[in-house]
């Protein structure tokens, strides 16, 4: 079956932007975490959602924000666009909410500029 | 945040085992131990997990010891393709899905 997909795979904004990314989890998961990855801070946790729902959220501030729809897809925004903003986004979904294995999707490339 | 300790790089020669360490001693009893890794440019890839036994699929073994303190990711045969870093994780079941990965150890497999 389809892995994970995220869309788009590169983007490109400028300070003071907003970005929308967009992550359809495997057929059939209903969690779907994101995460931000950065040269300088490595893989760090941004939320999880399930069943439409905020279960849990790391730690960066408000202008990251994210929702999942009724068929598990998934969005994440961020607003006011900083240059420390640029990472690589990546989705992982599972099957429910303490599945042990996550499956990740190939992640989002956003550059501020 | 991060509750493991990981050598920051190792190389291994193609062919043999892979042994990577990971120290988790402030572990507690509800948590288990989970192995992450990601090969460049890739998202992360689910290796193994285990609470308190040796575990082994057809990717990779797990060894805890006893105290459950430590634990040792072993690839048995390595090759160019498991050249990647790899995260050593604890996380409590009833969570969620959200995993804390740290800095991991880069893996380089030589030919």
């Amino acid at each position: 079956k389809a892995g994970v997909t995220q869309t788009p795979r590169y983007l490109i904004k400028t300070r003071g932007q907003q970005v929308t990314l967009s992550c359809s989890p495997i057929s059939g998961h209903r969690s779907v975490s994101w995460y931000q990855q950065t040269p300088g801070q490595g893989l760090q946790f941004l939320f999880e959602y399930f069943s439409e729902t905020q279960r849990n959220k790391g730690n960066f501030p408000g202008r990251f924000s994210g929702r999942q729809f009724s068929n598990s897809r998934s969005e994440m925004n961020v607003s006011t666009l900083e240059l420390g903003d640029s990472a690589l986004y990546l989705c992982a979904s599972s099957f429910d909410r303490d599945y042990n294995e996550q499956f990740f999707g190939p992640g989002t490339r956003l550059t501020v500029l | 945040d991060a509750k493991t300790t990981q050598p920051t790089s190792m190389d291994c020669a193609e062919g043999r085992a892979a042994n990577l360490p990971c120290n988790h001693s402030t572990i507690s009893g509800n948590e288990y131990v989970y192995w992450y890794r990601q090969i460049h440019s890739q998202g992360p890839q689910y290796i193994i997990h285990g609470l308190k036994n040796n575990e082994t699929n057809e990717m990779a073994s797990l060894i805890i010891t006893e105290d459950r303190k430590s634990s040792t990711l072993i690839l048995p045969h390595a090759t160019l393709r498991d050249t990647a870093v790899y995260y050593c994780i604890v996380r409590a079941s009833n969570t969620g899905n959200q995993f804390y990965f740290g800095t991991g150890t880069s893996l380089t497999v030589i030919p």
